[in-house]
């Protein structure tokens, strides 16, 4: 079975400070991983994916992330936050497993909530 | 275009009611899902569809009936609704629903549907 956590609930900066979201996961298999963001009564959008090769990925809005396999992690990450990246982030992960129907579900976190301060 | 169009934005509807969601997207994307979300919380998986197939039933009730057209239409059907299935319906596309390619999912902006 496949899960991902996100440890924390809100995180709070200022901006132009550097921002950090946290999430672990737990797969049999090798992850794919992905980011999220939601914008009040919008649908998810699509951030940025870790699949193989390079363990730092850049994705959209300035927003990188970096995957950490001995620590079972891919936290996302903003060298300098905008008041405008407020929103409910997701971390999801799927476990991709050849021929098998539901290898196309993807587990979602909790959600957390990001607040940047003028 | 790319991008994944739900209509309506917002539904009320009694417990007795029918009605229905729709979904389109014209990306060629080759697998749709039908979320389910409440407030602050992450999106549950209802169904989903894979070359106009119905793929994955997550033990969803019969009063959600979900159809898929054509590859750029999906649709949710309701019918005897409760007042606790009262949440944002979202759809979502990728290209394909194989879990061994990385895709992403791309989601509509939902349904606020609240039952009375």
């Amino acid at each position: 079975a496949q899960s991902v956590a996100q440890p924390e609930d809100q995180v709070n900066v200022a901006e132009g400070n550097p921002l950090t979201v946290k999430c672990t996961y737990s797969v049999s298999g090798n992850p794919y991983l992905f980011w999220y963001v939601q914008y009040p009564n919008r649908g998810l959008q699509f951030l940025l994916k870790y699949i193989t090769g390079d363990n730092l990925v850049k994705g959209s809005y300035g927003f990188e992330a970096e995957f950490n396999k001995s620590q079972t992690s891919f936290h996302l990450k903003k060298p300098s936050a905008l008041v405008s990246d407020s929103a409910l982030y997701f971390c999801a992960v799927r476990d991709p497993k050849p021929g098998d129907t539901n290898a196309g579900k993807s587990t979602f976190g909790d959600g957390t909530t990001l607040t940047v301060k003028p | 275009d790319t991008e994944v169009t739900q209509t309506p934005k917002h539904l009320v509807m009694g417990m007795t009611n029918k009605k229905s969601l729709k979904c389109e997207q014209h990306m060629g994307h080759r697998a749709m899902y039908w979320y389910k979300q409440k407030a602050k919380k992450p999106p549950e998986l209802m169904f989903v569809y894979s070359y106009e197939k119905l793929s994955i039933n997550e033990s969803v009730p019969s009063r959600f009936s979900p159809e898929c057209p054509n590859s750029s239409l999906l649709n949710l059907h309701l019918h005897a609704l409760q007042p606790e299935d009262s949440a944002l319906y979202l759809c979502a596309s990728s290209q394909d629903q194989a879990g061994a390619r990385g895709y992403g999912y791309t989601f509509g902006s939902g349904t606020r549907l609240t039952v009375v």
